[in-house]
């Protein structure tokens, strides 16, 4: 069965300090990939989304990504976090053949940004 | 524009109850999607409606679960005698044809 691991369920550090979370993920085929976060007390946003092309992704505050199909990876990174990047970050893939429009998730990883 | 809503917010209930979740999705949107956030499952999906085809029902956990979309947009998640291993918070998310979900705030159900 595919699934999807996100490498840390916990991560601290300290503002101005890089972050970069890992994501892989099991399905051989063709994948949608994308990166949510959830502050706290709010839902779910996406970040970034790859489908195809550039494998290096650039999202929303600062946040990029990049697809290493070889390794079944697709990574997230920011090279300098705020305090305001405190929240939990999910992984989620999307086969493009019969798994059409579902998203599988990884189990999150809660991130902590000290000042 | 307005997002996903959802109500209620919160929604606690006893042991055996049915309850009924509420979705609203952005409009316009043909695809809409429920899963489920709880501890130590991380979020799951559980089915998922596109436009005027058969949903997908492939995720649901039981035959306790069920839901509908009427006229194509609002959504109702039912869960028949609840138990308590369906606390969780239940998300719902709207999609625009581009792969791209958009959820709502999630209903958080508590069974006693």
């Amino acid at each position: 069965a595919q699934s999807v691991s996100q490498h840390n369920h916990h991560v601290i550090l300290s503002e101005a300090a890089s972050l970069e979370l890992g994501c892989n993920y099991s399905y051989g085929g063709t994948v949608n990939l994308f990166w949510y976060v959830q502050y706290p007390g709010q839902h779910l946003q996406l970040l970034l989304k790859y489908f195809s092309g550039d494998p290096l992704v650039k999202g929303i505050k600062g946040f990029e990504a990049e697809f290493i199909k070889s390794k079944f990876s697709f990574n997230l990174r920011k090279p300098s976090v705020q305090w305001s990047d405190t929240a939990e970050y999910f992984c989620a893939v999307e086969k493009t053949t019969d798994s059409w429009g579902k998203l599988q998730f990884g189990a999150g990883t809660q991130v902590v940004v000290t000042p | 524009g307005a997002g996903v809503s959802q109500s209620p917010s919160n929604k606690v209930t006893e042991k055996g109850k049915d309850v009924e979740l509420r979705c609203d999705p952005i409009s316009g949107h043909t695809a809409l999607y429920w899963y489920r956030q709880s501890l130590g499952q991380g979020l799951e999906f559980l089915i998922y409606f596109q436009g005027n085809s058969a949903p997908d029902k492939s995720g649901l956990p039981s035959d306790r679960f069920s839901a509908e979309r009427t006229g194509g947009s609002v959504s109702t998640l039912t869960i028949q005698r609840t138990q308590q291993e369906d606390s969780a918070v239940y998300l719902c998310a709207s999609g625009n044809g581009y792969n791209e979900q958009f959820f709502g705030p999630g209903t958080r159900l508590t069974v006693l």
